[in-house]
């Protein structure tokens, strides 16, 4: 079975611009979630998509938005950038019900210059 | 507020001796814990987890203790291997087996198992 991937895996931009990051969940996981990693925050949840809708929402501003597709697969939009966006964002993907082991691809290294 | 807590930054043990990574939480209602283990420019993988409902979880060489009373688990590893060196993560939810599955994650704790 394949894992989690993530696309791009590197992204330069510039403040103020706009970014836009693929996930494609394991065959047959209905949840996708995203993650943020920082050295000074650590790991923090930004949202939880199941079957198309937004089930739980972490604390990030509005610029921070996601979606997922009929084919379980997820992207998450990041407008006006600013320079703390830089980190790496992480997916992870869940069967979404029964025991919670979530299952994380190698994520996206974004840098805001 | 940082409801998982790793108060070890990083842990040096030698090869063949056990490894005891610490975890602690504030929230009593956190009812699933897991610990995951993060090499650099990777993604988080997973190793192990319990329920609140359990006080011991065994997988090979690896053992997660919960002490909910002290709201306290630990990562046990034996014997410790240099493959085993990266960052290690505690995680937790609330929720188990329901409808959502937003995780918690402690700060890391940084294992380096030596030769």
């Amino acid at each position: 079975k394949a894992g989690v991937t993530q696309t791009p895996r590197y992204l330069i931009k510039t403040r103020g611009q706009q970014v836009t990051l693929s996930c494609s969940p394991i065959s047959g996981h209905r949840s996708v979630s995203w993650y943020q990693q920082t050295p000074g925050q650590g790991l923090q949840f930004l949202f939880e998509y199941f079957s198309e809708t937004q089930r739980n929402k972490g604390n990030f501003p509005g610029r921070f938005s996601g979606r997922q597709f009929s084919n379980s697969r997820s992207e998450m939009n990041v407008s006006t950038l600013e320079l703390g966006d830089s980190a790496l964002y992480l997916c992870a993907s869940w069967a979404g019900s029964g025991v919670n082991e979530q299952f994380f691809g190698p994520g996206t290294r974004l840098t805001v210059l | 507020d940082q409801q998982v807590k790793q108060n070890s930054p990083s842990l040096s043990v030698q090869e063949g001796r056990i490894s005891i990574l610490n975890c602690d939480y504030t929230n009593s209602m956190f009812d699933y814990f897991l610990w995951y283990k993060k090499y650099p420019a990777e993604g988080p993988t997973f190793l192990i987890s319990i329920s609140s409902i359990k006080d011991k979880n065994e997988d090979g060489r690896f053992t997660v203790f919960l002490n909910k009373s002290a709201k306290h688990l630990s990562l046990h590893i034996v014997p410790s291997q240099p493959g085993d060196s990266a960052v290690y993560f505690c995680a937790a939810s609330q929720n188990y087996g329901g409808a959502t599955n937003k995780l918690i994650f402690g700060t890391g704790t940084l294992l380096a198992v030596q030769p």
